[in-house]
Formats: structure tokens, sequence, C-alpha cells
């Protein structure tokens, strides 16, 4: 099994929907992030958490919510969504070294 | 404010040829500075990291990057490029909030030809 389970790994969804990733890691790290991919962007932090009781925002938060359920399970939502939320999403945990998922791939019609 | 550039968006070699990838950094302080690697439709994997220790790093599958303080700049090379490197490379800097504030290149993709 892998480190860290991402679901949906892709997902169509119409402007203004509710959509909600999810991400599980069997790593025992603290700290999990969600990111965001773009071409030619790299990746760019959205949210991250140190531990159930600390979410902190990342560069680009806006649109977004995530919610720390247990040390092992970090969800992002896009409350609603728009087109330009298009992206492969990645979430990550660790500490120096990130082990990340495989990505979810939104697409927002 | 830190900050990385890949110079390269795309990176083209031949089987058994050497590999470089450039990266240069700007950092108000002594960064940690991070490779990270992107197959096709797989998550990233670190490569190597350096943390102020030996200048020269070595990771996984061949690859080493050299920290040149001087030129700001972090450098990954292989001696002999495989098939399978073919992928995508992030250069990666930590920011001010340490290893929560990882900031990331826009990325080199490398192809590698027969």
């Amino acid at each position: 099994d892998a480190d860290v389970t991402q679901t949906p790994r892709n997902r169509i969804t119409k402007t203004g929907k509710r959509i909600m990733l999810e991400c599980s890691q069997t790593k025992g790290h603290d700290r999990m992030y969600w990111y965001r991919q773009d071409p030619g962007l790299g990746l760019r932090l959205i949210y991250y958490s140190f531990d159930v009781k600390d979410i902190n925002k990342g560069e680009i938060s806006d649109g977004y919510s995530v919610s720390r359920q247990a040390q092992a399970k970090f969800s992002l939502s896009l409350e609603s969504a728009i087109p330009n939320q298009t992206a492969l999403y990645f979430c990550a945990t660790g500490t120096g070294e990130l082990f990340f998922g495989e990505g979810s791939r939104l697409t927002v019609l | 404010a830190q900050s990385v550039t890949q110079l390269d968006s795309h990176v083209s070699v031949s089987e058994g040829t050497p590999v470089l990838l450039r990266c240069n950094y700007s950092s108000s302080y002594s960064p940690s500075l991070f490779w990270y690697v992107q197959h096709p439709n797989k998550g990233l994997q670190l490569l190597l990291k350096y943390t102020s220790a030996a200048t020269l790093v070595k990771g996984i599958n061949g690859f080493e990057a050299e920290f040149k303080k001087s030129e700001t700049s972090f450098h990954l090379t292989k001696p002999s490029a495989h098939m399978s490197d073919a992928a995508e490379y992030f250069c990666v800097v930590s920011g001010a909030g340490g290893y929560n504030k990882l900031i990331f290149g826009a990325g080199t993709r490398l192809a590698v030809h027969p």
C-alpha cells in the first residue's frame, strides 16, 4: 500500500459544486500539506497542518478549506468550485523530506 | 524572501550522456535545498537534499548536486542518463518558515532519447 493515499484520483465537476479531496497517510508524521500543481508554476502550498489542532494557511488558501480529522487524515474542500481551480492537487506528509501522494486531478467545467 | 529559479524548462539528452539541470536560489539565510523528481502520473519523490553539511550531495539513482554559495546555485547532475530518468525535476528551497514553507521551482522536464 502507498504511504500517502489520495482519493479521488480524478474528478470532473461543474462550477459551483462542492468538492472534497481526501488524503490519508501511514508514515506516522504529524505534519501534512496540500499543494496545487499548475504547468509552469511548480507546486504552491494551499494549507498545512502540524497536528490535529493546528492548521495554517499557505500562499494560495483563498477558495479552499481543510479539515484534519486525525493524525493520518487531512482533507481539502472547495466550497464552490470555479474553473481556475482546475489543477493537480497533491497531499504530502513529513518534515524535511516530504512524502507525496500520487495526486488528484480536478477539472472544473 | 526566498525564491528558486530553474533555468531550463526542458532538457533533452541522449541515453548515456551527462545530465545537467540548473537551479539558482535566493535566500536571506543559509537555506536547505532539495531536488524532487516526478515521473508521469506519480507523486514527487525526494532525490537528494542539502542541509549545510557537505556541499556535494549524493542522491538516489546516481544523481548528485553541488551547493555553491558564491554562485547561489544547486545544479543537479548525473554522469550517464538512462531512459528511466525521463521525468520532471523540481528544485526546492526551504522558506522563512523552515520546512513548512518549501518553495518549488517551476520544474525542468527531462527527455532522454535512445
